[in-house]
């Protein structure tokens, strides 16, 4: 089935700074999205981009679907931007919606 | 988006005992996912639900331990059966419009 990674596992950041994160997958995609899961465990979708760049605020993302990989900018980053951010990808055979591992962030005050 | 609810969002169980979530969604939607994610770890897909027929499970998940029902289009139950503390998980349904997820439900098995 596809695989999906993503880098770096775990990010520290103090208040403001700006990040990338990326995930990489193994085959063309039909669906790729963004989630950010918040300390409470709550799963909130950012951005649906199977292919090109979107922004919402102070997110962005980006996917090179014919590269296999996408980009998540956070710019200007805060406290409440802290928690688990996963990509999750839907193959074009047909594969079920498959999770990255995640990268755990956490903004320093 | 669709709007889900999911229920309880949070339990503490005795092992051997068997815990029912139950998912709520504000239109109605062919397809319905459950996922568990184990502690530190990412989320992995238990099994699909369609309305009116068997859901279909994932590699490693038994309808034995997870069976779950779907009685109509806006409306199923996963159950987690003669529980151990490994079951110890958030559990997670979605649905099939842009994955929207409920906001799920921290098991802890004691």
């Amino acid at each position: 089935g596809i695989q999906v990674e993503q880098s770096p596992p775990d990010l520290i950041l103090q208040e403001g700074a700006n990040s990338t994160l990326r995930c990489n997958f193994s085959d063309s995609v039909n669906n790729l999205q963004w989630f950010h899961q918040n300390p409470w465990g709550q799963l909130i979708n950012l951005f649906y981009i199977p292919s090109g760049t979107k922004q919402n605020g102070r997110l962005s993302a980006t996917t090179v679907a014919t590269e296999r990989y996408s980009l998540l900018y956070i710019s200007s980053s805060q406290t409440t931007d802290s928690g688990v951010y996963f990509c999750a990808v839907e193959g074009s055979y047909g594969q079920n919606f498959v999770f990255g591992p995640g990268t755990r962030l956490s903004v320093l005050p | 988006s669709a709007v889900i609810s999911q229920k309880p969002s949070r339990d503490i169980c005795q092992r051997g005992t068997s815990l029912t979530i139950q998912c709520q969604v504000d239109s109605q939607v062919t397809m319905m996912f459950w996922y568990r994610q184990q502690p530190g770890q990412s989320l992995t897909l238990i099994a699909t639900a369609n309305q009116g027929s068997e859901a279909t499970y994932e590699s490693g998940f038994v309808i034995d331990k997870f069976p779950i029902s779907r009685p109509n289009l806006t409306f199923s139950t996963l159950t987690v059966s003669n529980m151990s503390p490994e079951d110890s998980s958030i559990y997670l349904c979605s649905v099939e419009e842009y994955r929207s997820f409920g906001s799920g439900t921290r098991l802890t098995v004691v």
